[in-house]
């Protein structure tokens, strides 16, 4: 079964400070991996998909099979990138979205 | 505006109570899911639907029903709802070509006493 592993429920950083989301999955097949971003508990919105390879909002994201991880990275972080981020795995026949528990980042000024 | 309505955005109710929580997509979307939100938890699936009157259960089906009469609607169904059921409740869509991800709508929170 496909799983999706988010270990820090809390981040916090300074402005300016690099920030590193991390995610790990668990899957037999070939991997569909996405960011989402949720700010002040409103809808989810799709931050980056790992398919196109592009960077939203300064983030970017790299898929490594070999240690199948997809963390979240941005080099300066600002305040409003607070926020919670979910990673989540497209899979199955059905394509359903497998969700890690997210994490919460906080930027500090 | 392509996007997900969900109503209503807040709604307390009693035990055993119940309710039904609309969800529409405007995008002609083959594919649509509920998933329920909780502190640590994350989203888990409660059901999802690959078209019109086919649905399934997703990771916490108990306690919900969905129905899929039409392809725009996919309302999600709690008959007897319980305390345990309070929770951030997220519909979203996505068409069957689409490869990058889900459309949300914006949430309904929903309080059993």
């Amino acid at each position: 079964a496909q799983r999706v592993t988010q270990p820090e429920k809390l981040l916090s950083v300074f402005k300016g400070a690099p920030v590193e989301l991390k995610c790990n999955y668990s899957y037999s097949g070939s991997p569909e991996l996405f960011w989402y971003v949720q700010y002040s508990r409103q809808r989810l919105q799709l931050l980056l998909r790992h398919i196109s390879r592009e960077s939203i909002k300064g983030f970017t994201a790299d898929l490594n099979k070999g240690e199948t991880s997809f963390h979240l990275k941005k080099p300066f972080a600002q305040e409003e990138d607070s926020a919670m981020y979910y990673c989540a795995l497209l899979s199955g026949s059905a394509r359903q979205l497998t969700f890690g528990s997210g994490t919460q980042l906080t930027v500090l000024p | 505006e392509a996007q997900v309505t969900q109503n209503p955005r807040y709604l307390i109710t009693v035990t055993g109570k119940k309710l039904t929580v609309t969800c529409s997509q405007n995008m002609n979307h083959e594919y649509m899911s509920w998933y329920r939100q909780d502190p640590g938890l994350g989203l888990r699936q409660i059901y999802y639907s690959m078209n019109v009157e086919v649905t399934d259960k997703g990771d916490v089906p108990e306690g919900y029903k969905v129905s899929r009469k039409e392809k725009r609607n996919f309302p999600l169904i709690l008959e007897s709802p319980s305390p345990n059921q309070t929770s951030l409740y997220f519909c979203a869509s996505r068409s069957g070509g689409e490869i990058y991800g889900y459309t949300f709508g914006s949430g309904t929170r929903l309080t059993v006493v």
